[in-house]
């Protein structure tokens, strides 16, 4: 089993629609998780972070977190063609490190 | 914003010759830096945690007498690819933790091609 995993992609959506972007992770001990979004060529910058269960909402991005199922997820509102980019999920594990997903490919199609 | 200044972006090299990288945390002190490295539609990839004035933390499968890394400030931690090969190619990132409430924060990253 992998430590993350997240919806394989690519996700095609109209620009103006919800994006959903999912992740499952297989260590318990977790306690924070982070959304980055990765362009081509570039290194990942962060979107948000969330370590309580519950919704934690910024701007047109809203993170998901149910440590009993071990989900984390990230909608994005409004999704612009700029949102194009792939989103990688990365719990805080031991030793604070950030153990990424393979990440989703997100295309928003005007 | 907190920013970690990676130099060069990229850099291409002749077969065992070896590479470093820098990175620089700018208006913070990171005491502990991750060095990634991300393959061609791969997810990153952590090699090594860099920690200021002690050894590095080599993640399983990363020889560390290949990737030297040296954290001798709390702005500067560098990875040298020594007798680096083709097979060493790919995108080299730094990341450090800014605090509990940022976050990490990540280099640009360096392209290394290896030919």
């Amino acid at each position: 089993q992998k430590e993350v995993e997240q919806n394989s992609g690519p996700l095609s959506v109209p620009e103006g629609a919800i994006a959903s972007l999912n992740c499952t992770y297989s260590d318990r001990g977790s306690q924070s998780f982070f959304w980055y979004r990765q362009y081509s060529g570039k290194s990942p910058e962060l979107i948000m972070f969330i370590y309580s269960n519950g919704d934690k909402e910024d701007g047109r991005f809203t993170a998901q977190l149910n440590k009993a199922s071990q989900y984390v997820s990230l909608l994005i509102r409004d999704s612009q063609p700029s949102d194009s980019a792939t989103y990688l999920c990365a719990p805080l594990t031991s030793g604070s490190r950030l153990t990424f997903g393979e990440g989703t490919q997100l295309t928003v199609n005007p | 914003g907190a920013v970690v200044s990676q130099h060069p972006s990229w850099v291409i090299c002749k077969s065992g010759t070896s590479v470093k990288i820098e990175c620089r945390s700018l208006d913070f002190q990171a005491t502990t830096m991750f060095w990634y490295r991300q393959f061609p539609k791969q997810s990153l990839m952590l090699m090594a945690t860099s920690n200021e004035g002690s050894k590095a933390t080599y993640e399983q499968g990363v020889e560390k007498d290949k990737f030297l890394i040296n954290h001798a400030s709390l702005t500067l931690s560098t990875l040298t690819v020594t007798s680096a090969h083709p097979e060493d190619s790919s995108f080299y990132i730094c990341s450090a933790r800014v605090g509990a409430n940022y976050g990490y924060t990540f280099g640009s990253g360096t392209r290394l091609t290896v030919v």
